[in-house]
């Protein structure tokens, strides 16, 4: 099993730019999220979804999209950057209980 | 409001030395509560969670946690620390909203842990 992978690992985006993360997980998992994690600030809850087809927006969502058309994946929008969206991002995901992450993706956004 | 505080920046430890991070918590009902680690430059990787039962929870790499809940707390342990344990802990808790039915965590802003030689 690979669990949970992300794409692409590095990005570098000018303001105004778009772009879309890739979260994929092969455990079968219902649940999925991202967050994203700057310094002193811990992890924040960007968007979620708890089954194929479901998405809701969590603690910071301005700014993003997401779609979740296959169980297996999740992804994350961005569809016109700005500095303050340079972080690193993260995906997770669970069958209800502790969730499970991804490798990160290192965005700036210059 | 629900959250959860993890009231050190950082744990300086001597190895060898029993080291604690601690980790309080606030939400409605039973918690359900985490710890994960997460090195430099990769993700988080779970340790520990306390659901039910036996208030010792003994996780991965020889950690262990504490669920007090008259303390509403659930401190990170290890009897003897390695420099290897040398990373970033968070401390998380259920989102009890809607039941928890939407499996959220709620973060702490996360303890360094340096373990000296």
């Amino acid at each position: 099993n690979a669990g949970v992978t992300q794409t692409p690992k590095f990005r570098v985006l000018k303001t105004g730019q778009s772009m879309t993360l890739l979260c994929a997980q092969d455990m079968n998992h219902e649940y999925m999220y991202w967050y994203r994690q700057d310094p002193g600030m811990g992890l924040r809850l960007i968007h979620y979804s708890v089954g194929e087809g479901t998405t809701a927006k969590g603690e910071v969502p301005d700014g993003y999209n997401v779609s979740r058309l296959k169980k297996q994946n999740f992804l994350l929008g961005l569809e016109s950057a700005a500095p303050s969206q340079t972080s690193v991002y993260f995906c997770a995901s669970s069958t209800g209980g502790e969730q499970y992450f991804g490798p990160g993706t290192r965005l700036t956004v210059t | 409001a629900q959250s959860v505080a993890q009231p050190e920046d950082q744990v300086n430890v001597a190895e060898g030395n029993p080291l604690t991070v601690k980790c309080t918590y606030s939400v409605s009902g039973n918690p359900y509560l985490f710890w994960y680690v997460q090195y430099p430059n990769r993700g988080l990787q779970f340790l520990l969670k306390y659901i039910t039962g036996d208030n010792l929870v003994k996780g991965s790499y020889g950690f262990e946690a504490e669920f007090n809940k008259s303390q509403t707390s659930f401190h990170l342990k290890k009897p003897s620390a390695l420099v290897s344990d040398s990373a970033l802990y968070f401390c998380a808790v259920r989102d009890m909203n809607y039941g928890g039915a939407t499996n959220k965590l709620i973060f702490g802003t996360g303890t360094l842990l340096a373990v000296q030689p």
